[in-house]
């Protein structure tokens, strides 16, 4: 079964406007955490913003947040006021204690802002 | 801070030559090195896991010896395709992490910029 779904291929978003980018995840495990990788066309992993299983309050890093729902297995990743240097891959991730010190990524999200 | 490097960042090469990646770290001692490959509109899918000083540990269907890892200090990590095919093409990048061997679930990797091989 996959360990991170990100069931949007691509999307489009308008300039400036926000887009919310989806991230479901499967574990057994009580301590985790989640992260949101950016890769533009470079290649590069940019590191955006992680969530851990136990933290109460949402993540929030400038321009990103994370809309952690643990109940549904969701760690969803907002972008507000799009800009066109966002135009990017965009990956979920996820350690579990239980598995080490190993990332599993989802499979990705073509994000293109439009101006 | 948490620069990590990769060098080269592309490298052509014939099919039958080794081919050696290096990664490191700048500005902080990492334990913990990761190399993924990443084929065209895919994911990263982990390869090996290296600890400084010891013997890399490969995820299931990776040739250890095909990719060979070596940790030797706490900065750097080389991973060495060898007699390389066509087929492994691909972008090479490595991450690394801070901090204790023991890691924590929430405990961020670093990631290098990546080396683009094309075996012809």
């Amino acid at each position: 079964a996959q360990k991170i779904t990100q069931t949007q291929p691509g999307m489009f978003v308008q300039e400036k406007e926000a887009v919310t980018l989806d991230c479901t995840y499967d574990t057994s495990d009580q301590s985790y955490g989640l992260f949101w990788y950016k890769q533009p066309s470079s290649g590069e992993m940019i590191f955006l913003i992680y969530q851990g299983s136990y933290d109460e309050q949402n993540a929030t890093e400038g321009r990103y947040s994370l809309n952690f729902q643990k109940a549904r297995k969701s760690a969803n990743l907002v972008i507000s006021a799009s800009q066109l240097g966002d135009s990017a891959m965009y990956f979920c991730a996820m350690r579990e204690r239980n598995y080490g010190q190993n990332f599993v990524f989802g499979p990705g999200t073509r994000l293109s802002v439009l101006p | 801070g948490a620069v990590v490097s990769q060098h080269p960042s592309w490298v052509i090469c014939k099919s039958g030559t080794s081919v050696k990646i290096e990664c490191r770290s700048l500005d902080f001692q990492a334990t913990t090195m990761f190399w993924y490959r990443q084929f065209p509109k895919q994911s990263l899918m982990l390869m090996a896991t290296s600890n400084e000083g010891s013997k890399a540990t490969y995820e299931q269907g990776v040739e250890k010896d095909k990719f060979l890892i070596n940790h030797a200090s706490l900065t750097l990590s080389t991973l060495t395709v060898t007699s390389a095919h066509p087929e492994d093409s691909s972008f090479y990048i490595c991450s690394a992490r801070m901090g204790l061997a023991s890691a924590h679930p929430t405990d961020t990797q670093y990631f290098g910029p990546g080396t683009r091989l094309t075996v012809l």
